[in-house]
Formats: C-alpha cells, structure tokens, sequence
C-alpha cells in the first residue's frame, strides 16, 4: 500500500499552461516536503509545509497544505520548460521527525515534462 | 544549503565484482545518513539507515550482507554492492541529516551514482 499517493503520474503539457498536482494519503502528517529531481541529479527540496490550510509560493510554483494535513497541491503558473523533472512528495512517518533517524517517506512521484 | 557528494557519479562493471560508492558531507557533520535505491521514472525505495559508528539498520527486503555499509566518520557513508549482478543495476541516492533541523526535518541529498552491472 502506498502510503503518499501522487497524481497524476505522467503530465505533458505546452509552455505557458498551468497545471495542479496532488499528493494524497488517509494518515495525518506533521509535516510534508516537495521535492524536484531532474533526471540523473539527486531530489532537491522545494519546500515544506507544515500547517493545515498553509500555502507557500516559490516564484511561479504554490504549494499548498490540506486543512487536514493528510493532503497537498502543487500549482504551477505558466510552466516552462525548465520545470520539467520529477516531482516527489515526502513526509516523516510515525509520529513525524523527531529526530535525525526519523525516515522520510516519498510518493511515486509525478513526471512533468514541459514542451518549448 | 549543506552539501553532500557521491562518488561514483556513474560505474559499470562486470557481473561478480563488488562496487564502492561514496557519500560525503563537504559541509556538515552527519550524523545519520539514508541509502535509497531508485529505479527509472520510479520513486525511491529507502535500504538503510546508517549511523556513525553503528551498525546499518536495513529496511525490510533489503539484504545487509548484498549492500554493505559503513558509515566510518561523521562525514563519510559507503555502500558497497557486493558480488553485483545485472538486477542491481540502479540509481543509488545518500541523504544526510544533522539531526538539527527543528520538526520539519531537512534531508539533503548527493546526486546519485548510477550502477550498471554488465
């Protein structure tokens, strides 16, 4: 069972759109990350939410935290192609950090690629 | 932010030899560093934990005598990939963490070494 569900898996679309993903799971998190990977480059973290209901803005990208925390969004404007790669959710399991053994979880992830 | 480096960036190698990979803190001291393992347009799967001067702890699956790791100093974790076959060709991926990062936690990670076992 996964625990972080991503959607949707695969997204392609045109320079300029916007697009929303989405990472969801039934378990509450004290905390959830974001992060981007580009292919053959480690994940690079985006952000972290923390508060239900929080939203956070990184240049074009927002991020949002479910009012519950058991949900997030990721909303961006004007895609291009520079943004294309792999977008990770994560969050500590089991009670959230609580130190530097606590292991992160991530989804599946969603695949962007972003067309000039 | 803190940076963390793996070395071998990319290695092939012949199936039944073993392979090193390096995980370094440059700029902070780690005291507990995590192994992923990554297929293609696939997530990562976490292997181990490994703390310094301690023994790895292994997620369920992931075989200890296969992956072996040592995490010898507060800077520097390794993987070896013991007697590689071709299955264990993959994307590996360190993180480190300080264990200073307040309740959200900060993990930041090397950029990957890809394994190819011919």
């Amino acid at each position: 069972t996964q625990l972080l569900e991503q959607s949707p898996q695969f997204l392609s679309i045109q320079e300029g759109e916007n697009l929303t993903v989405y990472c969801n799971s039934s378990s509450v998190f004290s905390s959830l990350q974001w992060y981007r990977q580009e292919p053959g480059e480690g994940p690079v973290l985006l952000v972290t939410v923390v508060t239900g209901g929080e939203v956070k803005k990184l240049k074009r990208l927002t991020f949002q935290f479910g009012d519950a925390r058991k949900d997030s969004s990721l909303h961006i404007t004007a895609a291009q192609p520079g943004d294309t790669g792999l977008y990770l959710c994560a969050a500590f399991l089991q009670g959230g950090y609580t130190g530097a053994n606590s292991k992160l979880t991530f989804g599946k992830g969603i695949t962007l690629s972003v067309r000039p | 932010g803190a940076v963390v480096s793996q070395h071998p960036s990319r290695v092939i190698c012949k199936s039944g030899t073993s392979v090193k990979i390096e995980c370094r803190s440059l700029d902070f001291q780690a005291t507990t560093m995590f192994w992923y393992r990554q297929f293609p347009k696939k997530s990562l799967m976490l292997m181990a934990t490994s703390n310094e001067g301690s023994k790895a702890t292994y997620e369920q699956g992931v075989e200890k005598d296969k992956f072996l790791i040592n995490h010898a100093s507060l800077t520097l974790s390794t993987l070896t990939v013991t007697s590689a076959h071709p299955e264990d060709s993959s994307f590996y991926i360190c993180s480190a963490s300080d264990g200073h990062r307040g309740i959200t936690g900060e993990l930041f990670f090397g950029e990957g070494s890809r394994l190819t076992v011919l």
